[in-house]
């Protein structure tokens, strides 16, 4: 089936460096990848939508500068926290939908020190 | 818009126990409707779906969810619970269009206890 590579798996970051979290369609061409951000004992809360060559969509209250979406190819989304602080550490989850239905990368823990 | 509720943050069942967690939507358009399952640390896997095909759903170990229209519901049950059940548990819903995310909702923990 349809396969989403998400890395790092985690990382830990110092307070205000930036970190790069990456998602690539292994198998098909993910026109449009979804990210979300889900705190400890809490839901999946949607960022941003992110469509191939132009600029994401973000959800209310997300800042797009401290969140910056690249979606440059087909296969590749990239989601960057600028800046991080400890209020940004968090799991997070990149999402694409292939004809079959959705599918979600294995998630990026984020501890910012 | 689509938005889901679930009914209880928090289930307690005994091993052997029917499980029953609830959820409601609300959408637009007729909706498609999923229910997820998180272990501690680790992402999503899907339990089952519903694409507007057949009303009851059967997913993966033993676990379905009946659409019912005129309730808005997805609710999903086990008939035996088993100690690896022990999860959370979460439902969400999208728009029948591509591009469109997946809303979830706030999750239901499941304990089982022996």
């Amino acid at each position: 089936g349809a396969v989403v590579s998400q890395h790092p798996s985690w990382v830990i970051c110092k307070s205000g460096t930036s970190v790069k979290i990456e998602c690539r369609s292994l198998d098909f061409q993910a026109t449009t990848m979804f990210w979300y951000r889900q705190f400890p004992k809490q839901s999946l809360m949607l960022m941003a939508t992110s469509n191939e060559g132009s600029k994401a969509t973000y959800e209310q209250g997300v800042e797009k500068d401290k969140f910056l979406i690249n979606h440059a190819s087909l296969t590749l989304s990239t989601l960057t926290v600028t800046s991080a602080h400890p209020e940004d550490s968090s799991f997070y989850i990149c999402s694409a939908q292939p004809m079959e239905g959705y599918t979600f990368g294995s998630g990026t823990r984020l501890t910012v020190v | 818009a689509q938005s889901v509720t679930q009914l209880g943050s928090h289930v307690s069942v005994s091993e052997g126990a029917l499980v029953l967690l609830r959820c409601n939507y609300s959408s637009s358009v007729p909706p498609y409707l999923f229910w997820y399952v998180q272990y501690p640390n680790q992402g999503l896997q899907l339990l089952l779906k519903y694409t507007s095909a057949a009303t009851l759903v059967k997913g993966i170990n033993g676990f379905e969810a009946e659409f019912k229209k005129s309730e808005t519901s997805f609710h999903l049950t086990k008939p035996s619970a088993h100690m690896s059940d022990a999860a959370e548990y979460f439902c969400a819903v999208s728009a029948n269009q591509a591009g469109t995310a997946l809303i979830f909702g706030k999750g239901t923990t499941l304990s089982v206890s022996s």
